[in-house]
């Protein structure tokens, strides 16, 4: 069972650069979600999936665009990459938005310079 | 606003010795709380829960949290620490105002030393 899945686990663009990480979970569950990671400041919602068919900003979306592509699979594109969106990029999917713990991807190391 | 802080941005304990990462929050209705672990250039891992009923919660790894409502804490500790529990640990909690997201504290950093 292999969980949660992302790719790329690291990825060096440059300035004005597009790219696009996917993720895929294969545990039926309902939500989806992005993070990004930056040093001392946790985790930061970036856009989610609370189920097939939906998608909402979260507290960093600005930058970013997802696509539910089923209900397996939330890709996130960075169209025009800036070194502001430097970070760890973690994909996160719960099998309901209420009450259930979170599974998460093993990350994506992204630079921008 | 939902919120949660972690007071301590790094901890550090003696191998063997009990440990207690602290985690408070602040929440309007009823608090669902977590814990998580972040080994080095993992994803972070569910440890625990509350969702309801006893104070005491017990989760992966030998790991417990108390629930305080009066103090609106959520702390976790674990009796005998290991050198192995060296990780990030983060606290977070259910917001009920933004479609029941999870708000994250900023991370403790646990370092046991031998």
């Amino acid at each position: 069972n292999a969980g949660v899945t992302q790719t790329p686990k690291f990825q060096v663009l440059k300035t004005g650069q597009s790219m696009t990480l996917q993720c895929a979970q294969d545990m039926n569950h309902n939500s989806m979600y992005w993070y990004r990671q930056d040093p001392g400041m946790g985790l930061r919602l970036i856009y989610y999936s609370a189920s097939e068919g939906t998608t909402d900003k979260g507290e960093v979306p600005n930058g970013y665009n997802v696509s539910r592509l089923n209900k397996r699979e939330f890709s996130l594109r960075l169209e025009s990459a800036a070194p502001s969106q430097t970070s760890v990029y973690f994909c996160a999917s719960r099998q309901d938005i209420m009450n259930t713990e979170a599974f998460f991807g093993q990350g994506t190391r992204l630079t921008v310079v | 606003a939902q919120s949660v802080a972690q007071p301590e941005d790094q901890v550090n304990v003696a191998e063997g010795n009990p440990l207690t990462v602290k985690c408070t929050y602040s929440v309007s209705g009823n608090p669902y709380l977590f814990w998580y672990v972040q080994y080095p250039n993992r994803g972070l891992q569910f440890l625990l829960k509350y969702i309801t009923g006893d104070n005491l919660v017990k989760g992966s790894y030998g790991f417990e949290a108390e629930f305080n409502k009066s103090q609106t804490s959520f702390h976790l500790k674990k009796p005998s620490a290991l050198v192995s529990d060296s990780a990030l640990y983060f606290c977070a909690v259910r917001d009920q105002d933004s479609n029941y997201q999870l708000i994250w504290g900023a991370g403790t950093k646990l370092i046991i030393k031998p």
